[in-house]
C-alpha cells in the first residue's frame, strides 16, 4: 500500500526567505505526484504535479518541486516566500494507471513578516 | 475549467440523523471520490466511483455509504451520524484528458451536536 509523510507539520518563515516542505512516498510500483494548496475556508487547488519526464517540476505561484526516485522524495521548494502564501499544503501519491490519490498530513506554511 | 459543486459548505445535524452531502460535477467525467479532512490526519478516502451505480470503500468507509445514479451527481451518506463524524469533507472528480488530475470542490464543514 502506498503512503505519504510529510515530515513537517508545521513550518514557519519570514516573508521574502526561501522555503523547503517536505514530503516522502512509499509505493512499491511507479507513481504520480501531486502537491496542493489549501487557503483558508477553500477547497484543494493544484499547485504542480510529476507525472514523467523532467524530475524538477515547475508550478504556479513560483512554486516548484523536485522528484528523486532513489529516495522516494518529491520536497516542494519556494525561492522567496509572500505573506499570500500563508497555507496549508499537502502532498499526495497516486499509481500510475490508478486514480486514488493518498494524501500526507499536510504541512501548515506561516509566513511571518 | 472544470466545476466541482459541493451543496452546503456548513451543516450542523444532530446525532443519528440521517445526511447527505451532495456534489456536482459539470463535465462528463466518470470517476470521483468523497475524502474527510481532519487536522493532523490529512485527506482520507472514504469512498469512490468510477462510473453510474458503481462504488468501491475507500480506507474509512465504515459510518458512510453513496449514491450514484447519475454521472454528474455522487452523493455522500451518513446512515446515523454521530459527533466523530464531524469534520470536513470534500469531493472531489478526475479526468486524464486534457489535464490529468483531480478538481475539488471547496468543502462541506459536517458538525454533528
Amino acid at each position: 500500500a502506498q503512503s505519504v509523510t510529510q515530515l513537517d507539520s508545521q513550518v514557519p518563515v519570514f516573508e521574502e526567505a526561501p522555503v523547503e516542505l517536505r514530503c516522502n512516498y512509499s509505493s512499491s510500483v511507479s507513481v504520480y505526484l501531486f502537491w496542493y494548496v489549501q487557503y483558508p475556508n477553500q477547497g484543494l487547488q493544484l499547485l504542480l504535479k510529476y507525472l514523467s519526464g523532467s524530475t524538477l517540476v515547475k508550478g504556479i505561484n513560483g512554486f516548484e518541486a523536485e522528484f528523486n526516485k532513489s529516495q522516494t522524495s518529491f520536497h516542494l521548494r519556494k525561492p522567496s516566500v509572500h505573506i499570500s502564501d500563508t497555507a496549508e499544503y499537502f502532498c499526495a501519491v497516486s499509481d500510475q494507471g490508478a486514480q486514488k490519490l493518498v494524501f500526507g498530513q499536510g504541512t501548515r506554511l506561516t509566513i511571518n513578516p | 475549467d472544470v466545476k466541482v459543486t459541493q451543496s452546503s459548505r456548513y451543516l450542523v445535524k444532530r446525532t443519528g440523523e440521517k445526511v447527505f452531502l451532495e456534489c456536482v460535477q459539470d463535465m462528463d467525467h466518470e470517476n470521483m471520490f468523497w475524502y474527510r479532512q481532519d487536522p493532523g490526519l490529512g485527506l482520507r478516502l472514504i469512498y469512490f466511483s468510477y462510473d453510474v451505480k458503481m462504488k468501491e470503500k475507500g480506507d474509512i468507509p465504515e459510518g458512510y455509504s453513496v449514491s450514484r445514479e447519475k454521472k454528474e451527481r455522487f452523493s455522500l451518506i451518513l446512515e446515523s451520524a454521530s459527533t466523530n463524524q464531524t469534520s470536513m469533507y470534500l469531493c472531489a472528480r478526475f479526468a486524464r484528458q486534457p489535464n490529468y488530475g483531480y478538481t475539488f470542490g471547496s468543502g462541506t464543514r459536517l458538525t454533528v451536536v
